[in-house]
């Protein structure tokens, strides 16, 4: 069946750079987009990035620019999120979503806490 | 960006009584090539992601039970649940899709009275 799992998270210092990963299984990864959306503590749903099915466009809500780089790697099946300067503001539940082109298939999600 | 506001943004119904939860977007996410509304609900329980109910405003994703609905088109849309269940207290967003960034409604918290 399809599935997504996320990886990555953590407890990580303020300044730091992390990049989480996300490895989808049971479907064809390389014909389909697909987006990162975090979720911090007790709050909304915020989308952050999006990439196209070969990698060649690349989105970005304007608060993620310059911060965030979303990537993918089609031979493994995987999506990344690179994220760096974290700030406590980043502590968040991230997710990755498959675009079908609604977000149809999300995977648990990994938890990043930006901690001193 | 879209804006997209929710109403209301907590909810208790009985049992076995209808849920309407309303869904605003800033601007139109009707696109005129395709007719087709670029708008989503999702469900989400604690300690869980949010899980497709509804896509292209209207249609149920596989799977979902017909007790939810969706209508509405252009920049009002409304999810109904005909018919609470235990199963059904959850968090409800709904979302465009239409334009980058993608926006989310704050959240509609359903429980039962």
């Amino acid at each position: 069946q399809v599935q997504l799992v996320e990886s990555g998270g953590g407890v990580v210092q303020p300044g730091r750079s992390l990049r989480l990963s996300c490895a989808a299984s049971g479907f064809t990864f390389s014909n389909f987009p697909m987006h990162w959306v975090r979720q911090a503590p007790g709050k909304g749903l915020e989308w952050l990035a999006a990439i196209s099915y070969d990698g060649s466009d690349k989105y970005y809500r304007d608060s993620a620019k310059g911060r965030f780089t979303i990537s993918r790697d089609n031979s493994r099946n995987t999506l990344y999120l690179q994220v760096s300067s974290l700030t406590a503001e980043d502590t968040a539940v991230y997710y990755c979503t498959r675009d079908r082109p609604f977000h149809d298939c999300w995977g648990q999600g990994t938890l990043v806490t930006v901690s001193s | 960006d879209i804006v997209v506001t929710q109403s209301p943004d907590s909810l208790a119904v009985s049992l076995g009584e209808r849920a309407t939860i309303n869904c605003k977007s800033s601007q139109s996410v009707l696109y005129s090539s395709d007719n087709r509304n670029y708008l989503a609900w999702f469900q989400q329980k604690p300690g869980q992601p949010p899980k497709l109910l509804i896509y292209w405003a209207s249609t149920r994703e596989s799977g979902v039970p017909d007790r939810f609905s969706g209508s509405g088109s252009g920049t009002d849309f409304t999810l109904t649940i005909s018919s609470l269940q235990a199963a059904d207290v959850a968090v409800y967003f709904c979302q465009q899709y239409y334009s980058t960034p993608r926006t989310f409604g704050q959240g509609t918290k359903v429980e039962i009275k």
